[in-house]
């Protein structure tokens, strides 16, 4: 099964523009690349996924690179309350295969 | 955006007891899934379920059951709960046939002495 692989910890200052790496080199056709974030004592909150195409949504972009084996999630302006977990994952329609989450990256806002 | 709950949020039992998880929700979302949390471990595929009467095993099923009797509901069961199976534990629902995504709720903090 394809694996994903992120950087375990990142910083950013506050109000500023924050991309976040996903590897996943192994991927396959019918996989979608979605994106989660845990805020500390919570569940995970979905926050965007794609398949080909860069995918903008209110929280959050996606863009995913030519050859589908890397993607970026981008924060446009970090606030305080973006401290948090981020799951790049891999999912297929009626699949629960590679439904398992790695541990992330810990993002650290800086006021 | 769904409506996932999870019960107890909170609980202390000892070793060798049963202990039922419950998570419900409301979209009458085909898939249910429950995961496990522990430290270095990211999350964790216990079981899951693709609608009434199915279930299956996911990465770390031993020791855990679950049961789908209607859409809304899948509760996992510890039949003899292990100091191992100290973990929070959240249950997710999806709807069917799609790559959508996922909805947690709030966890399930178990602790096994």
């Amino acid at each position: 099964d394809a694996k994903t692989t992120q950087p375990n910890s990142m910083e950013s200052n506050e109000e500023e523009p924050v991309h976040l790496p996903c590897n996943h080199s192994t991927i396959s056709g019918t996989d979608y690349i979605h994106w989660y974030r845990q805020l500390p004592s919570q569940g995970p909150e979905y926050v965007i996924h794609g398949l080909t195409s860069n995918v903008n949504n209110r929280m959050a972009s996606l863009a995913i690179a030519e050859d589908r084996k890397s993607s970026t999630l981008i924060l446009h302006r970090a606030t305080l309350r973006d401290a948090a977990v981020y799951y790049c994952i891999l999912r297929v329609p009626g699949s629960a295969r590679q439904l398992t989450f790695g541990s992330g990256t810990q993002l650290t806002v800086l006021p | 955006d769904a409506e996932i709950t999870q019960s107890p949020r909170h609980k202390i039992t000892e070793t060798g007891r049963q202990v039922t998880l419950a998570c419900h929700q409301i979209w009458n979302h085909n898939n249910m899934f429950w995961y496990r949390q522990d430290l270095g471990h990211g999350l964790r595929l216990i079981h899951y379920s693709y609608g009434v009467q199915d279930t299956n095993k996911g990465e770390v099923s031993d020791g855990y059951s679950v049961s789908r009797s209607n859409t809304e509901d899948l509760p996992l069961t510890l039949e003899s709960a292990a100091s191992s199976q100290t973990s929070v534990y959240f249950c997710a629902s999806s709807r069917q046939g799609t790559a959508g995504e996922l909805f947690f709720g709030e966890g399930s903090r178990l602790t096994v002495l």
